[in-house]
């Protein structure tokens, strides 16, 4: 089935720890997203990615580190420098922005990270 | 800065009632206005996309509509079931800023059989 993976699920993370959640697209899109969901609000872009080799910080990148060396992967590092890590994480794909201005966005199931 | 707001915050219905949900923002130069469903402790679903140039999309019961002068949007359920029990999220995507998208917070809808 063609879509976004997601993994782990549950993830926790120990104080002073590094963590990575993994993103995987089987859809061939270009640009790829990272946001971050606290409870009972809304998305907050950590870092995007619009072509292999190439990310942007988002409106949060604080404390966090991303890396695309392959189209279909973008994964997440959580590092211990990001103080409130505790939150539900979201990664996205589209078709690179600028070729259509109507297309849509595809997410994952999403990772719970908690630090214990 | 591009501001997203979703009222109401919370909403709960009996099945069966037509509804709206309303979604305002602030910066009108927007290329398009997405609606997603996101069901507790899942990723997000989306259901509409309006183009900046469209009033309105719909699918099935849902119709969504697009008023950019005055920075609105609105997502219409009806005949509401239980099964449409979800958050509703509004996200717009800027005009400048490539593919990111700016998200309100969502509203929280409880259809009751």
């Amino acid at each position: 089935d063609g879509g976004i993976t997601q993994s782990p699920k549950y993830l926790f993370r120990k104080e002073g720890q590094n963590v990575t959640l993994s993103c995987e697209q089987n859809l061939n899109h270009d640009a790829m997203y990272w946001y971050r969901q606290d409870p009972g609000q809304g998305l907050r872009l950590i870092y995007y990615s619009q072509i292999v080799n190439d990310f942007q910080k988002g409106d949060i990148a604080e404390g966090y580190s991303v890396s695309r060396e392959k189209k279909e992967s973008f994964p997440l590092t959580v590092t211990s420098a990001q103080k409130n890590p505790t939150a539900f994480y979201l990664c996205a794909s589209s078709i690179r922005p600028g070729v259509s201005s109507g297309n849509t966005i595809y997410f994952g199931e999403g990772s719970w990270l908690t630090v214990v | 800065k591009q501001e997203v707001t979703q009222i109401p915050a919370a909403l709960s219905v009996p099945e069966g009632e037509n509804l709206v949900l309303n979604c305002s923002f602030t910066d009108s130069a927007i290329y398009n206005l997405q609606w997603f469903r996101q069901d507790p402790g899942k990723g997000l679903t989306s259901l509409l996309l309006i183009q900046s140039s469209q009033r309105e999309q719909t699918s099935g019961r849902l119709n969504a509509s697009l008023d950019k002068s005055s920075g609105r949007s609105t997502l219409y359920i009806a005949a509401s079931q239980p099964g449409d029990s979800a958050t509703y999220l509004c996200a717009v995507r800027r005009n400048n800023q490539g593919g990111k998208l700016i998200f309100g917070q969502g509203t929280e809808l409880s259809v009751k059989p």
